[in-house]
């Protein structure tokens, strides 16, 4: 059964603090890894895709990337726009369905 | 495109009542997942349709639970019999796309909130 770890739980930065965000997976197969934000009360919000190790992605001010066991989620210079639960998720070989890891709840403060 | 929509928000029942939810995707998506989240943790996936047809159910999708998509555009997703333990945020989610990036990018909806007394 396919696996996702995701750390911290929780992570309180100053704004323009960079950190990372963390996700262990344990898959059969890895067909491809996914990052999500959720705010507050809506359903999550795609993010990034990345299909095999080394790959990277960017998108303003995140940064996604994906080794063997796991991948990272950097954010660099934070604003507090980007206080949100950061959602990963594996496909793996067997069927057509998402493994949601628990999230990190990020806060950004001023 | 206004988005994935459901329908009720929220919807707070008595055990043992039976609660329909309905999810209406982007226009044109083929796919369409239901899934379930409860407070703290990530979506479980529940369902999905390609079209009308129903592919993969998960294992959490016990007898009580049923879910349509008669036309290939809306879908419902039923409960009877409610338990407290079915208490959880209900998601709906589309994508237009099949293969790999069909299951990877999906686009939510705001999700249904279900209360069971």
């Amino acid at each position: 059964e396919d696996q996702v770890t995701q750390s911290p739980e929780a992570l309180r930065l100053q704004e323009g603090e960079s950190s990372s965000l963390n996700c262990s997976y344990t898959v059969s197969g890895l067909r491809g890894l996914f990052w999500y934000r959720q705010d507050p009360g809506k359903g999550p919000e795609f993010l990034f895709t990345l299909y095999s190790a080394g790959e990277e992605k960017e998108k303003e001010r995140l940064k996604a990337t994906l080794t063997k066991k796991e991948s990272f989620l950097h954010i660099t210079a934070p604003k507090p726009e980007d206080s949100a639960t950061y959602l990963c998720a594996v496909l793996g070989g067997g069927g057509n369905k998402l493994t949601f890891g628990t999230g990190t709840q990020l806060k950004v403060e001023l | 495109d206004t988005g994935v929509s459901q329908d009720p928000r929220h919807k707070i029942t008595k055990r043992g009542q039976n609660v329909t939810f309905r999810c209406d995707p982007i226009s044109e998506h083929n796919r369409l997942y239901w899934y379930r989240q409860t407070l703290g943790q990530g979506p479980e996936f529940l369902t999905y349709f390609q079209n009308e047809a129903q592919l993969e159910k998960s294992r959490l999708l016990s007898d009580r639970f049923s879910a349509e998509r008669p036309k290939g555009s809306f879908s419902t997703l039923e409960i009877q019999r409610t338990e407290q333990g079915d208490s959880a945020m209900y998601l709906c989610a589309s994508s237009p796309y099949t293969g790999l990036a069909g299951v990877g990018t999906q686009y939510f909806g705001p999700g249904t909130r279900l209360t069971v007394l």
